[in-house]
């Protein structure tokens, strides 16, 4: 596969749940994004990591996990989510090392909070 | 606080030109971003400014003046496959820090 890759796609999950979102790049980066997109609402950076490390952290609740263990894989691990966290997120990646670094999107893993 | 804005919506007819704006105001610049996105699928890059001035690819330019926050993306020769959100985008200073617009959607009409 090429490009970024995101699963499950879709994801139906209750407010006491635990969960886990997945993103794969097959393109040699080194940073990755998790961001939320909500409707008519700006796409809203989560976290993003370089080389592994996490660089950003944009005052996101605790109910989300990050976590990055190499530079090919992201996971957003979720738990006691609420309705209003229902939305697209969706996870990029760029090069790294520079911050002016254009970002290649992942399909998105759409999430209903019931 | 860190703001960009861009009209929600503009409807254009088949073969012509569309200027999509957008104004920014952040804490510090280090390039700007637009990104086409069509219902239900991922951004796509399209263009990147750090320099005044237009940058000319294909169909598409995108023109920045840092000293008035502006810029704008311009369309020729529209297609109907060009209905579509476009985002405008600003990472602000130092870090990985991306902002983004709500997004224009653009229309494109036979």
């Amino acid at each position: 596969e090429t490009g970024v890759t995101q699963t499950p796609r879709h994801l139906v999950m209750g407010m006491t749940n635990k969960k886990s979102l997945k993103c794969e790049q097959h393109l040699g980066h080194n940073a990755m994004y998790w961001y939320k997109q909500s409707a008519k609402k700006p796409l809203e950076l989560m976290f993003v990591y370089n080389f592994k490390e996490q660089t950003e952290n944009n005052s996101v609740p605790s109910r989300f996990s990050p976590e990055c263990p190499n530079s090919s894989h992201l996971f957003l691990h979720l738990h006691t989510l609420q309705p209003e966290d229902s939305a697209l997120y969706l996870c990029a990646s760029s090069p790294g090392g520079q911050t002016t670094d254009t970002q290649y999107f992942g399909p998105g893993t759409r999430l209903t909070v019931l | 606080g860190q703001n960009i804005d861009q009209p929600t919506e503009m409807t254009a007819t088949e073969g012509a030109i569309v200027q999509i704006n957008c104004t920014y105001q952040t804490s510090g610049f280090n390039g700007l971003f637009w990104y086409q996105q069509h219902a239900g699928e991922a951004p796509t890059f399209l263009s990147y400014n750090v320099l005044d001035g237009l940058e000319e690819k294909g169909r598409f330019s995108s023109f920045l003046s840092r000293s008035k926050g502006y810029s704008y993306l311009l369309l020729k020769e529209l297609q109907m496959k060009d209905s579509a959100s476009y985002l405008c985008a600003v990472r602000s200073s130092g870090g990985f820090k991306t902002i983004f617009g709500a997004g224009t959607r653009l229309f494109v009409k036979a």
